[in-house]
């Protein structure tokens, strides 16, 4: 079982739609959480960090479940820009942050 | 400000050739990262360093693969004698402080290797 696994999707849906992926880890002691997004053949930026508590940036929320490991990501209102790939990034308490191999989002007219 | 920059951006090798990519993290980044992107997967570590120290170089897959930060600013990475399956997108992050994996990496545009 991979540390960080992500269903690659693609995930269809239209303009306005909204959409969740989650992430789930294996890594029990892992300490930090991220989600970033990465364009088709362009470097990954981040999108938000996840904390414990949850937290929210405009049409973007992140949520923890540490009982469940894993992490989610909701994105309302989706849109057309929203396309991209979305990946998870799970730090397990060491140098080494492991990535998903992310969740393509794919958002039509 | 200026970002992460890399260079090249693509590089064509025959195989058996020996390759160096170049990463300018930004000024005063203390952590920089090397990582391996194939293509539909997400980036896979290679190694960190933090300032000059290479404090982590568990992800280098073979003795082929060296990578050096000897003034902690510009690193690079060496691939020897490179094989077709070295044929990937290699990224350099960069964070401000010594949390590595714990804070905000930002990323340079990649190097395109492609390996005939």
């Amino acid at each position: 079982r991979k540390e960080v696994e992500q269903d690659p999707g693609p995930f269809n849906v239209p303009e306005g739609a909204t959409v969740a992926f989650n992430c789930t880890y294996s890594n029990s002691a892992s300490q930090s959480f991220f989600w970033y997004r990465q364009d088709c053949r362009k470097e990954p930026k981040l999108l938000m960090s996840v904390y414990s508590s949850g937290n929210e940036d405009g049409r973007f929320t992140a949520q923890l479940n540490r009982a469940s490991q894993y992490i989610s990501l909701l994105i309302r209102d989706s849109k057309l820009s929203d396309s991209a790939t979305y990946l998870c990034v799970v730090n397990g308490g060491s140098y080494i942050p492991t990535f998903g191999r992310g969740t393509s989002l794919i958002v039509h007219p | 400000g200026a970002g992460v920059s890399q260079s090249p951006r693509y590089k064509v090798a025959k195989r058996g050739q020996d390759v160096a990519l170049r990463c300018d993290p930004i000024s005063g980044h203390v952590s920089l990262f090397w990582y391996q992107q194939a293509l539909g997967q997400g980036p896979e570590f290679l190694t960190y360093f933090q300032n000059e120290a290479q404090l982590d170089k568990s992800g280098l897959p073979s003795d082929r693969f060296f990578a050096e930060r000897p003034e902690g600013s510009v690193s690079t990475l060496k691939i020897q004698r490179t094989q077709q399956e070295d044929s990937a997108v290699y990224l350099c992050a960069s964070s401000p402080l010594v949390g590595g994996a714990q804070e905000t990496q930002y990323f340079g545009p990649g190097t395109r290797l492609l390996v005939l």
